[in-house]
């Protein structure tokens, strides 16, 4: 199985800062990198899919990037609304597998 | 509008079975590879198994294989998952995902709101 490490677990940042959250798979997996969000209460929302691509309906502010082993999500100009959880999802061979997760609290 | 409503989840004891349902409206649900993802509480997402368009292809996480059995019925747009042999660690929300393809494996684009299952005696 292919196991997705995303670091850092949790973080918390101000309005207005940019944020990186690091996905790492035990294996290369191409671009098959996916990026969710899960607000507090909410069902997982669709970010980014296959490293870079946004997700229809998803602000400018939120980019991937990515190949291979090494991803990462960007939130450029964090706001209140982006409280919340993200996760790392890989494609690349069943089992889908995903990260642990990365919390995002706001200063 | 894309709707996933879960149905079936429930106290159980271990050892016992309960099915989930997952009724889908607002796409071609045929076109579509489907999914059970959980979550236990206060835990990260878990794949749980997926299933083709057609049903040609199934595959499921380790930890469910030989007592979770995935389906689906295209002519009433739903959605199955089949859980025997219950344990305590299978407590957990399980929500229902659409795949962006027809084939079994990419990301999920759509996703229910869960059904909670806790499995104790």
């Amino acid at each position: 199985d292919i196991q997705m490490t995303q670091s850092p677990s949790s973080l918390s940042a101000s309005v207005g800062d940019s944020v990186t959250i690091t996905c790492r798979a035990s294996q290369s997996i191409s671009s098959d990198l996916h990026w969710y969000q899960e607000k507090p209460g909410k069902a997982p929302n669709l970010l980014i899919y296959t490293a870079s691509s946004l997700q229809s309906g998803v602000p400018s502010r939120f980019s991937g990037s990515g190949s291979g082993t090494d991803f990462t999500l960007t939130i450029s100009g964090l706001l209140p609304e982006d409280l919340a959880t993200y996760y790392c999802q890989q494609s690349y061979s069943i089992p889908l597998t995903f990260g642990g997760g990365t919390k995002v609290e706001i200063k | 509008e894309v709707q996933l409503v879960e149905s079936g989840g429930g106290l159980v004891q271990p050892g016992r079975s309960l099915r989930l349902s997952c009724v889908v409206s607002g796409f071609s649900f045929d076109d579509y590879a489907m999914h059970w993802v959980r979550q236990a509480p206060g835990k990260g997402l878990e794949w749980v198994s997926g299933i083709s368009w057609n049903s040609g292809v199934t595959g499921y996480a380790d930890f469910v294989k030989g007592r979770f059995t995935i389906s689906r019925d295209n002519a009433k747009n739903s959605l199955y998952l089949q859980m025997n042999s219950l344990r305590a660690e299978d407590t957990a929300l399980y929500y229902c995902a659409k795949d962006k393809r027809g084939g079994m494996g990419t990301y999920f684009d759509y996703w229910g709101q869960g059904t909670l299952v806790t499995v104790s005696s």
